[in-house]
């Protein structure tokens, strides 16, 4: 079946515009994560969606980053203002968490972002 | 600060050699441990995960030893292949948590 989809793969973009990241997850699956991964560095937790519920937005660096999920899919991740620091691959995955808090995380390709 | 410790950055084997990747903690609460596998412009994929109640997993040429006392977990790639050449994140996450805590990652070479 088809398996987590991000768009765009890559996005190039000038210091101070904003962006948006989609993430399509796997269908029926109820967990959605985002995360970031820069340069040397481990995957680094953004945010989580779970069913209905409030999202955990922990991991948001700064009140420019925001992520949106509609209808229980399809999710977007938002960068107001880009800054040169924000330039890394934006990663999203997603989980059957109705089967559990332990079941896997299965990863889309990312984008990456690029900020002149 | 980084939460998972993971060692070393690169690592280079023949072959048919053993590669062995070495991640620690200091969060006791840490009960899920899983490795994921990440190819070039590919997002992660899980390999093998455990739970602290066991000292070693086994899946194919994959094994996970497990050392709760020293808070250290590592992943140990028998006859190691060219296909496996890419990066491994070790990763962790408490009970009922939201998200995993990754290491920094390890890119590994296995050279024919």
């Amino acid at each position: 079946g088809a398996g987590v989809s991000q768009s765009p793969s890559n996005k190039v973009t000038e210091k101070g515009k904003d962006v948006e990241l989609r993430c399509d997850p796997i269908s029926g699956h109820t967990a959605l994560y985002w995360y970031r991964q820069s340069l040397g560095q481990g995957l680094e937790f953004l945010i989580y969606f779970q069913g209905n519920s409030a999202p955990d937005k922990s991991g948001l660096p700064s009140d420019r980053f925001s992520a949106e999920r509609t209808g229980g899919s399809v999710s977007t991740l938002t960068i107001q203002r880009t800054q040169q620091e924000d330039s890394a691959v934006y990663l999203c995955a997603s989980s059957d968490r109705d089967r559990g808090a332990r079941q896997p995380q299965h990863f889309g390709d990312g984008t990456r972002l690029s900020i002149l | 600060q980084q939460q998972v410790k993971q060692s070393p950055q690169s690592l280079i084997v023949q072959k048919g050699g053993i590669s062995i990747i070495n991640c620690a903690y200091e969060n006791t609460a840490f009960d899920y441990f899983p490795w994921y596998q990440q190819f070039p412009g590919k997002g992660p994929a899980l390999l093998i995960a455990i739970r602290p109640d066991v000292s070693e997993k086994k899946e194919g040429r994959f094994t996970i030893s497990f050392n709760k006392s020293a808070k250290q977990f590592s992943l140990h790639i028998m006859d190691s292949q060219p296909g496996d050449s890419a990066t491994y994140f070790c990763a962790a996450s408490p009970g009922g948590a939201n998200n995993l805590f990754f290491g920094t990652g390890t890119r590994l070479t296995v050279i024919p």
